[in-house]
């Protein structure tokens, strides 16, 4: 059973520094594109990065662009999400999704992140 | 960036009715379009996928049409369960989300 488990999450400062976990099961990581998307309270999702299969491409939404960095370890079947210089507007909710070529397949269950003095 | 915007915002009608929700994007984005339902306090679950496919496990009632810039997510006969957030993504410029629809019991 393919499952993502994201971790990490919390309240930090405006300024502050947090690192996301994603651990993936039941599926050869190594194989698959991954995802970050966010979803503020009452709000719609947001595409917020990605990382291919080895990890030597990547990209970013505009808005976490230079703040955020996205990375895997392939041997902990593991994805990260570096998120740095937070401010009040990063309060999310925050997936990791599987890319399964055609769109997101499988989803973790959100890991809550909340930047508030 | 491409931008998807979703209509109407909010959808009300009954169970046993047809819902019919749209996408439009800013610019054309051929067949890579998906779609995705939403329930309270839950992760998205995938629908339709190259705008017109539906993901494994998915009811036929469920259908999508496209491709191009108009796209639309089609419930034959609403089921208690369908009332959700409905969200459209396209990935063919990097990837953004529709605004979302809601749709709510009558």
């Amino acid at each position: 059973e393919v499952q993502l488990v994201e971790s990490g999450g919390g309240l930090v400062q405006p300024g502050g520094s947090l690192r996301l976990s994603c651990a993936a099961s039941g599926f050869t990581f190594s194989s698959y594109w991954m995802h970050w998307v966010r979803q503020a309270p009452g709000k719609g999702l947001v595409w917020v990065s990605r990382i291919n299969s080895d990890g030597s491409s990547t990209s970013y939404a505009d808005s976490v662009k230079g703040r955020f960095t996205i990375s895997r370890d392939n041997a902990k079947n593991t994805l990260y999400l570096q998120m740095n210089s937070l401010r009040a507007e990063d309060t999310a909710v925050y997936y990791c999704a599987r890319d399964d070529d055609q769109a997101f397949g499988y989803w973790g269950q959100g890991t809550l992140v909340t930047v508030s003095s | 960036e491409i931008v998807l915007t979703q209509s109407p915002a909010t959808l009300s009608l009954s169970p046993g009715e047809r819902a019919t929700l749209s996408c439009r994007a800013s610019q054309g984005v051929s067949s890579y379009l998906a779609w995705y339902q939403q329930k309270p306090g839950q992760a998205p679950r995938l629908l339709i996928y190259d705008a017109s496919n539906r993901a494994t496990g998915i009811p036929a009632r469920f259908s999508g049409s496209g491709p191009g810039t108009d796209f639309t997510l089609t419930i034959s006969s609403l089921e208690p369960e369908d009332f959700a957030v409905y969200y459209c993504q396209q990935r063919s410029n990097l990837l953004t989300f529709g605004g979302g629809t809601k749709v709510e019991i009558k």
